[in-house]
């Protein structure tokens, strides 16, 4: 299975400051259609998990700019330029290149 | 809209099975694959397989193939999950999510807790 690998694991942010967080992939995720499946979702506490990020860097809609995603190949970020409360929650990266599909361990966002 | 409505906490003994549901509606329930994703307490989120509403047929994750059965009854618009000879490492929160059409999932359900414990 491809393990994913996120960094850090806990990240406390001052509102208003920027975050990143890395995700990194034991394999390459371009796939031979020539898609790079790289997603990431957000869980907000008690709350079922929301995509954020498709296909690396692609926003769903209803998604604030301020959120970013980047990367190719197996390093991949995601930026949050300003972080506000309702940011708060644990983000997963997951792939769905290579079968099986696999998370990231999450890496949990808090307000410092 | 988009929902997925799934069906309520259970309480299971291990060695039994569990099997929930989840009923879609807001779209047309055979377009889109249904997955299934397990997340035990304070933990990640682990994804089980899918299936294709349409045709029936489903993929499996190694860690589940043999224990796990994904069914669908289109008639209302429900996939089905079940779990076998259940362990009290199955116990977490099961999450059914629509398939996003570029592999990943982009609608999920509130998700079912399943506890087992003797």
């Amino acid at each position: 299975d491809v393990v994913m690998t996120q960094s850090p694991l806990s990240l406390p942010v001052t509102l208003g400051q920027p975050a990143s967080i890395s995700c990194r992939s034991s394999q390459s995720l371009v796939s031979g259609d020539g898609n790079t499946y790289l997603n990431w979702f957000q869980q907000r506490p008690g709350q079922s998990p929301r995509r954020l990020i498709y296909k690396v860097s692609n926003r769903d809609s209803g998604v604030p700019d301020r959120f970013s995603g980047s990367g190719s190949g197996t390093d991949f970020t995601l930026k949050i330029s300003r972080v506000e409360a309702e940011d708060v929650g644990v983000y997963y990266c997951m792939q769905g290149t290579h079968w099986p599909w696999t998370f990231g361990q999450g890496t949990k966002v808090e307000i410092k | 809209q988009v929902q997925l409505v799934q069906s309520g906490a259970e309480v299971k003994k291990p060695g039994t099975s569990v099997k929930v549901s989840c009923t879609a509606s807001g779209y047309t329930f055979n377009f889109y694959y249904m997955h299934w994703v397990r997340q035990a307490p304070g933990q990640g989120l682990e994804w089980m397989g899918r299936i294709n509403p349409n045709s029936g047929d489903t993929n499996y994750a190694p860690k589940f193939q043999g224990r796990v059965t994904m069914t669908r009854d289109t008639s209302i618009s429900t996939a089905y999950m079940e779990l076998s000879r259940l362990t009290s490492d199955d116990t977490a929160v099961f999450y059914c999510a629509r398939d996003g059409e570029t592999n990943d999932m982009d609608y999920w359900g509130q998700g079912t807790l399943v506890t087992v414990s003797s």
